[in-house]
């Protein structure tokens, strides 16, 4: 299994800063027969199912807002918020797909 | 508009038998290139892949649970059935069907609460 790791587990951050989660995974997630890498961010709102963000480590989902962006290449990866929001609250993962799927542990997202 | 919505038992014994189903709307698993994934959530934890079913019935499962598993579908009905053999209180989580575009699972159900429990 490849192992994600997130970093930091919790996250205070004031309204309208930056917030940065890390992950990193035990392999590299770039195909090279393709040049993409296999990763997705997903946004987790208490009660809620998870929300898609971001795949292909950088491709935004449809709908989802430009403050958020991930970035990253080989095994470390990161997810952006730019101008956190009251409504950005909640629980992010990331998740590689290059193998059978594995979720980082979580890193918890709140307002300082 | 698509929609996926989980049902099933809410509560089972041990080694008892989960079977859950998945029912699709606003797309077909009969489309080329669709799949249907399988996550669960155990209270208050991280989410954890369990398996995939493919348009064209190729099916994969999680390496630690794939002995217990297994995905299956019905075309007609639009309906994807989670089956997960001898059930232990450690298996207690909210399990969600997602739709798998891309690689990653863009369209998810509300989930299901199952409590493992004599």
């Amino acid at each position: 299994d490849i192992v994600m790791t997130q970093s930091p587990d919790s996250l205070a951050v004031s309204l309208g800063e930056r917030a940065t989660v890390n992950c990193k995974s035990s392999q590299s997630l770039l195909y090279a027969s393709n040049n993409k890498t296999y990763l997705a961010w997903y946004q987790q709102k208490a009660g809620q199912p998870p929300r898609l963000l971001v795949y292909w480590a950088s491709t935004r989902e449809s709908g989802v807002p430009d403050r958020f962006s991930g970035s990253g290449s080989g095994t470390d990866f990161t997810l952006t918020i730019n101008g956190l929001q009251a409504e950005d609250v909640a629980v992010y993962y990331c998740q590689q797909y290059y193998t059978s799927p594995t979720f980082g542990q979580g890193t918890n997202v709140e307002i300082k | 508009q698509i929609t996926l919505k989980e049902s099933g038992p809410t509560l089972v014994k041990p080694t008892q038998t989960l079977t859950l189903t998945c029912a699709l709307s606003g797309f077909s698993l009969s489309t080329n290139g669709v799949a249907v994934g399988w996550i669960r959530q155990p209270p208050g934890k991280a989410l954890e892949w369990l398996g995939v079913i493919y348009s064209y019935d190729d099916k994969r499962y999680s390496p630690s649970l794939k002995t217990r598993l297994t995905i299956t579908k019905d075309t007609s009905r639009n309906l994807v059935v989670l089956t997960m053999t001898n059930m232990d209180p450690a298996d207690t989580a909210t399990y969600y069907c997602a739709r798998r575009q891309e690689g990653a699972y863009n369209y998810w159900g509300q989930g299901i609460l199952v409590t493992v429990s004599s």
